[in-house]
Parts: C-alpha cells; sequence; structure tokens
C-alpha cells in the first residue's frame, strides 16, 4: 500500500499569503494519478487537482498542483477567505487498487 | 445537476450488518464509476470501496476494489435501473464508525471523485 504523509499539519495564515502544501508517497505514484481535495467543516471534499497538476473546472488559477514520482506540492498563490479548510491528497495509481488519502493539513486563518 | 443522496446509516451492534444507499442523478449513472470513501469522526478520509461503470468495464465485467480493512466484510454493488449503489456492511466492527461518503469518479476512470454526496453515518457501538 502506497501511504501519503502531508505536511505541515497546519498551516496559520493570512488571507493574500501565499500556502505551499505537500504530499510525499512512500513509492513511487504510477503516472502521477495524484489528487488534491479541499473540505471545509460540515462539507463533503471537493475536487481540486488531478493528474497531480490538472486543475478541476472553474477552480481558480491561484490553485496550482506540480510534483511526480513521490513528491507532490500544492501552492495557493494568494489566500482568499474561502480557501481556509483541509486539504487532502489522494494517490490512485497504485497497481493493486487500493487507493489511499493522506492524513490532511488543515490551513487555518492566522 | 448531479445529485448524490446517501441513506441507510445508523446505529449497529459489533458484529451486526447494514446496507448502504446512494440514489444518483444528474448523470448517466450507468456510464461512471462509483465509490464509497469513510471518514471516522474528527479523522481523515479513507477510500474504502469502488465498482466499476459500463465505460469503466474490463473484458472480465465490472471490477471491485476494497480497501484491505473491508476485504471480505463489505461488498459494493449497483443497480443501474435505479441509479443507486449499495455498500453492503456485514461483521461491522467500532473502527467501521464513521461517515460515510458516495462519490463518482471522473469519466472512463475509477478515480479521481468529482461528485460527492453528503453522507450518511454509521455508529457502531453496544
Amino acid at each position: 500500500e502506497i501511504v501519503l504523509t502531508q505536511s505541515p499539519g497546519t498551516l496559520s495564515l493570512s488571507p493574500g499569503e501565499r500556502a505551499t502544501l505537500s504530499c510525499r508517497a512512500s513509492q513511487s505514484v504510477s503516472s502521477n494519478y495524484l489528487a488534491w481535495y479541499q473540505q471545509k467543516p460540515g462539507q463533503a471534499p471537493r475536487l481540486l487537482i488531478h493528474g497531480a497538476s490538472i486543475r478541476a473546472t472553474g477552480l481558480p488559477d491561484r490553485f496550482r498542483g506540480s510534483g511526480s514520482g513521490t513528491d507532490f506540492t500544492l501552492t495557493i498563490s494568494r489566500l482568499e477567505p474561502e480557501d481556509f479548510g483541509v486539504y487532502f491528497c489522494q494517490q490512485y495509481g497504485s497497481s493493486h487498487k487500493t487507493w489511499t488519502f493522506g492524513q490532511g493539513t488543515k490551513v487555518d486563518i492566522k | 445537476e448531479v445529485q448524490l443522496v446517501e441513506s441507510g446509516g445508523g446505529l449497529v451492534q459489533p458484529g451486526g450488518s447494514l446496507r448502504l444507499s446512494c440514489a444518483a442523478s444528474g448523470f448517466t449513472f450507468s456510464s461512471y464509476a462509483m465509490s464509497w470513501v469513510r471518514q471516522a469522526p474528527g479523522k481523515g478520509l479513507e477510500w474504502v470501496s469502488s465498482l466499476s461503470g459500463t465505460s469503466t468495464l474490463t473484458g472480465r465485467g465490472f471490477t471491485t476494489y476494497y480497501a484491505d480493512s473491508v476485504e471480505g466484510r463489505f461488498t459494493i454493488s449497483r443497480d443501474d435501473s435505479q441509479n443507486t449503489v449499495f455498500l453492503q456492511m456485514n461483521s461491522l466492527r467500532a473502527e467501521d464508525t464513521a461517515l460515510y461518503y458516495c462519490a463518482k469518479g471522473v469519466p472512463t476512470a475509477f478515480l479521481p471523485l468529482d461528485y460527492w454526496g453528503q453522507g450518511t453515518l454509521v455508529t457502531v457501538s453496544s
């Protein structure tokens, strides 16, 4: 099973600041099959990025996914108030067809 | 508009069974792979199971996948005539307590998951 480790656990930032979230895999993620989701309190997760760098339909371009192999990054260039929440990465490239999530990074208001 | 509405959650004793349902609308249900993802109270997301749709069929027909933690206890299935996906959960344990989300795969793939329901809560306790 591919284990995903996200860092930091919590990111305390102010609106307008840049957020950099990391997702590291225990082994290489095939075909960069790595997605990012955002979850706000009391809500279902929302798909942001797939294929490591492809933005979901309608996602603002301040969100950028990058990386390959075992190291992936989600960057939010200028935080908006609505961007605060918990972000999860998920790999879906495992040949064993067991698809895992990272433990999440919470982005909260400083 | 895509909608996914889960039902069937509740309180069940350890060792018991429960069947979750997810009613879908707003898209051609039969074409898409469907998944269940759970979230224990205050915890992160855990992928549970996925089931192929007609766009993800292989030569062996419909395909199901399960997390190791539920393999042999949970069964995912679908009824395309009712636009519904199910999760039959047997031999339930306290650690299965979670909010269970139903989610739709992107076109022609199991994952990622582009639409999610609001979840149904399963509590396993005596």
